[in-house]
């Protein structure tokens, strides 16, 4: 199994230029998440999925968009990009139900440079 | 609301030396986990230990071990006799127990010195 896979690795953008950022997971996971993380900081969370069809916004989702059309693609786009959102960028997804204990699994992050 | 603090910025040690990383959390919800992730230079997040709110006896894994204590909602994490390969991030997370939303700390970076 790829378990989640993120691309691309790394991009720099310029101010004003848009991308999407792609997370796809290959184990049937219905909760998807996408964090960011800013150097010396923790990770913040964008947005988040439960499920095809439904999204929900995290801690700072500003400037940003999601959508989760099928259980296996949780892409965020980027509008207008801006220095501020020069981060690292993981998606994550995890099963549905069980304890709050399940293991999530991470991709291996995406690292954006707007200049 | 969930919150995570990891007071410890930076700690820098000499191989052999131990290590204990603090985590102090907090949460509305009954039951909950814990978890303690690494992320080495190469920026991965590796998954290290987990934790449930049900028992707080302390264990050890090797050279991890971890003291669990409730009544001061704190989740400290130890490495003993560390290496050159345990400099890394560590991060203290907690996730919600009805969306699984993770919090996550702000993370220690650990140096170890040869």
């Amino acid at each position: 199994n790829a378990g989640v896979t993120q691309t691309p690795k790394f991009r720099i953008l310029k101010i004003g230029q848009s991308m999407t950022l792609q997370c796809a997971q290959d184990m049937n996971h219905n909760y998807m998440y996408w964090y960011r993380q800013d150097p010396g900081m923790g990770l913040k969370l964008i947005y988040y999925s439960v499920g095809a069809g439904i999204t929900d916004k995290g801690e700072v989702p500003n400037g940003y968009n999601v959508s989760r059309s099928t259980t296996e693609d949780f892409p965020l786009r980027l509008e207008l990009a801006a220095p501020s959102q020069t981060s690292v960028y993981f998606c994550a997804s995890r099963m549905a139900g069980g304890s709050s204990g399940y293991g999530y699994t991470f991709g291996s992050g995406t690292r954006l440079t707007v200049v | 609301a969930q919150k995570v603090t990891q007071a410890q910025t930076e700690i820098s040690v000499v191989e052999k030396e131990d290590v204990t990383l603090d985590c102090v959390y907090e949460t509305r919800d009954t039951t909950y986990y814990l978890f303690w992730y690494k992320q080495p230079p190469s920026g991965e997040l590796v998954f290290l230990i987990r934790r449930n709110s049900f028992d707080e006896q302390n264990e050890i894994s090797g050279r991890y071990s971890w003291n669990f204590q409730k009544s001061t909602s704190s989740f400290n994490f130890t490495i003993t006799a560390s290496q050159v390969v345990d400099s890394a991030v560590y991060f203290c997370a907690l996730p919600r127990s009805n969306d699984y939303k993770l919090s996550f700390g702000a993370g220690t970076t650990v140096t170890v010195r040869a």
